[in-house]
């Protein structure tokens, strides 16, 4: 079955620590992104990336990092240097082009800090 | 940069009724398309529904429909005969054209429908 993978589900840091959460997608989709969600908040950007070894900085880029190494691939970083990590964190992809394509949605990862 | 609104934070329906969640936009461009987005308690991002600006109708899908008013900046969705799954977090998106761009999103509006 295509879709997107994140993991973990959920996941502890404690204050001081960087942490990696997971994105992976088998849909053959150019673009991904990462989104982060408050309580009571819609979603907000946070990177995102079109191509291969190439991404670009969202509205929230502030103490996250991302790398895209692989087309399947886009794993964010949490450094210690987000101040407030505390979040719901999506991460979506879609085909790149002029025409419409839907972006495809995780099952997201809960952070905590600790 | 594009601004999405959703001004009701909390709706509610009562099962079988009609309810219509309201959402206005802001943007220069001419060429972009509009979404609905539902995320139940699972919080899985589903698509209920796309509108694209150029196309005059507005778009339906089964019980969901939108009425798109481009002058007005305005994107509202109606649900007809609400079903207890309806019950979500509804989010207003905007895209610019290009299927790589990103998306903007409204800060939501919560959905109950009681029995």
């Amino acid at each position: 079955d295509g879709g997107i993978t994140q993991s973990p589900k959920y996941l502890f840091r404690k204050e001081g620590q960087n942490v990696t959460l997971s994105c992976e997608q088998n849909l053959n989709h150019d673009a991904m992104y990462w989104y982060r969600q408050d309580p009571g908040q819609g979603l907000r950007l946070i990177y995102y990336s079109q191509i291969v070894n190439d991404f670009q900085k969202g509205d929230i880029a502030e103490g996250y990092s991302v790398s895209r190494e692989k087309k399947e691939s886009f794993p964010l970083t949490v450094t210690s240097a987000q101040k407030n990590p505390t979040a719901f964190y999506l991460c979506a992809s879609t085909l790149a082009g002029r025409s419409y394509n839907e972006q495809f949605f995780g099952p997201g990862t809960r952070l905590t800090v600790l | 940069a594009q601004t999405v609104t959703q001004s009701q934070p909390e709706m509610s329906v009562q099962e079988a009724e009609t309810v219509t969640l309201s959402c206005t936009y802001d943007t220069s461009e001419s060429d972009y398309y509009l979404f609905w987005y539902k995320q139940p308690p699972s919080r899985q991002m589903i698509l209920v529904i796309r509108q694209e600006a150029y196309k005059q109708q507005n778009a339906t899908e089964n019980r969901f429909s939108v009425n798109f008013q481009k002058a007005a900046k305005s994107f509202s969705l109606k649900i007809s005969d609400s079903q207890l799954g309806d019950a979500a977090m509804y989010f207003c998106a905007y895209r610019n054209r290009p299927s790589g761009s990103r998306l903007t999103f409204g800060e939501g509006t919560q959905l109950t429908v009681n029995p």
